[in-house]
């Protein structure tokens, strides 16, 4: 059973960089797609982007002149970095095995990153 | 981008009861859909995916059906453990999107 856990400052200044990771255990990081995937308090999810092991990507066009991510498969996990972040970038961040058949079924338990001075 | 619209926004029923979401999309998805259930606190929990496939571990009271726009979860006997919000995904293409969500409560 894989499992994912998030990290990272749960704190971030507007303008600055907003940057998780996603560690990988009990499974490989290879031949699968990663990805993260957002949550605005009381609101609904958001798409933000994967990565294929092989390092290829693929963004929300909403975020993507300002989004990240990367992957590290010699230490099984993979990262995120959202640029110039605002207050609306607040939300819970979770990373997660996928999409699979179109669809996640991993997911890690989600992180709370407040934008805010 | 695809819109995924979910109704109704919320929904109260009783234990017992037969509960059915639906939820269309802006334009045909083919059957790349997916369902979630979220409570509180937790990550999604995919329920179905394909459209109508029930992943593995989940009570055979979930199901799934739909094809092109028009896609429906039922449970047909709610159970109390069944108060959450539930969200539909599509991954025909990118970016995905997820519906807005249906909040079900318990009566």
């Amino acid at each position: 059973q894989v499992q994912l856990q998030e990290s990272g400052p749960g704190l971030v200044m507007p303008s600055e960089t907003l940057s998780l990771t996603c560690t990988v255990s009990s499974a490989s990081i290879n031949n699968y797609y990663w990805s993260w995937i957002r949550q605005p308090p009381g609101k609904g999810l958001e798409w933000i982007g994967y990565i294929y092991f092989t390092g290829n990507t693929n963004y929300n066009p909403s975020l993507r002149s300002r989004v990240t991510i990367s992957i590290d498969t010699s230490k099984t996990r993979f990262s995120l970095k959202i640029d110039s972040v605002t207050a609306e970038d607040t939300a819970v961040y979770y990373c997660a095995r996928g999409p699979t058949y179109g669809d996640y079924n991993d997911w890690g338990q989600g992180t709370l990153v407040t934008v805010s001075s | 981008d695809i819109q995924m619209t979910q109704s109704p926004s919320s929904v109260s029923a009783s234990v017992g009861d037969r509960v059915t979401i639906t939820c269309r999309a802006s334009q045909g998805i083919s059957s790349w859909l997916a369902w979630y259930q979220q409570k509180p606190g937790k990550a999604p929990k995919l329920l179905i995916y394909a459209a109508s496939s029930l992943q593995s571990g989940v009570p055979s009271r979930f199901s799934g059906s739909g094809s092109g726009t028009d896609f429906t979860l039922t449970i047909s006997s709610l159970q109390p453990e069944d108060s959450a919000t539930y969200y539909c995904q599509q991954a025909n293409s990118f970016p995905i999107t997820f519906g807005q969500g249906t909040r079900l409560e318990i009566k």
